[in-house]
């Protein structure tokens, strides 16, 4: 199963972007990239994912690079309500299993 | 809105006694996902169910069971014999079994604690 890397804690100033960082060197070809953020003491939220090519929804924007070893999401201009645990998971379903890491904790500040 | 419940949100079990933890979704999905969460770690699959009638053990079934005898509903019973209950339990559902293409989506979980 492919694992994942990000680091634990990062800041972002509001209104400015987040960009968070996952390693996934050793991904399969036919593994999904996703992000899902937690809020404490909330489920965990989904916020999208990818395959080979960048992604974007309301929320916010998926960088996959080419060899698809890491990836990047962006939240474009983040706010106080954006402080949350982000995981990024590598995701086939022929394994059955969503492997979550500890993910990257975000601390927007004003 | 279309959604996952879970209810109660905090759930007190006394020693030797069984609780059920009650999970609702209205999305019409043919799947759905138990998970535990203990602090600083991530998520761990106790159960999961592809359609009515039917649910599989996942990677830490013990001292836990699960009934899906309607599309919308996936209670979960922590019986006397789970020996460390105390966790935040996450309900999911996804449209169809593990499709990696398709996401899962969560409850807003709810607090065992021991008493």
């Amino acid at each position: 199963d492919a694992k994942t890397t990000q680091p634990p804690s990062m800041d972002c100033a509001e209104g400015r972007a987040a960009n968070l960082p996952c390693n996934h060197s050793t991904i399969s070809g036919n593994e999904y990239v996703y992000w899902y953020r937690q809020i404490h003491s909330q489920g965990p939220q989904y916020i999208i994912h990818g395959l080979k090519n960048n992604e974007t929804n309301e929320m916010a924007s998926l960088i996959i690079t080419e060899d698809r070893k890491s990836s990047t999401l962006i939240l474009p201009h983040a706010t106080l309500r954006d402080t949350a645990v982000y995981y990024c998971i590598v995701y086939a379903g022929n394994n059955r299993k969503l492997i979550w890491g500890l993910g990257t904790s975000l601390a927007v500040n004003p | 809105d279309g959604g996952i419940t879970q209810s109660p949100k905090y759930l007190f079990r006394k020693e030797g006694q069984n609780v059920t933890l009650s999970c609702e979704q209205n999305l019409n999905h043919d799947a759905m996902y138990w998970y535990r969460q203990d602090p600083g770690q991530g998520l761990r699959l106790i159960y999961y169910s592809q359609i009515v009638n039917d649910f599989q053990k996942g990677d830490i079934a013990e001292g836990y069971s699960v009934s899906r005898e309607k599309k919308e509903s996936f209670p979960l019973t922590v019986t006397s014999a789970q020996k460390n209950p105390t966790a935040f339990y996450l309900c999911a559902s996804s449209i169809r079994f593990w499709q990696p293409n398709q996401p899962q989506h969560f409850g807003d979980g709810t607090r065992l604690s021991i008493l």
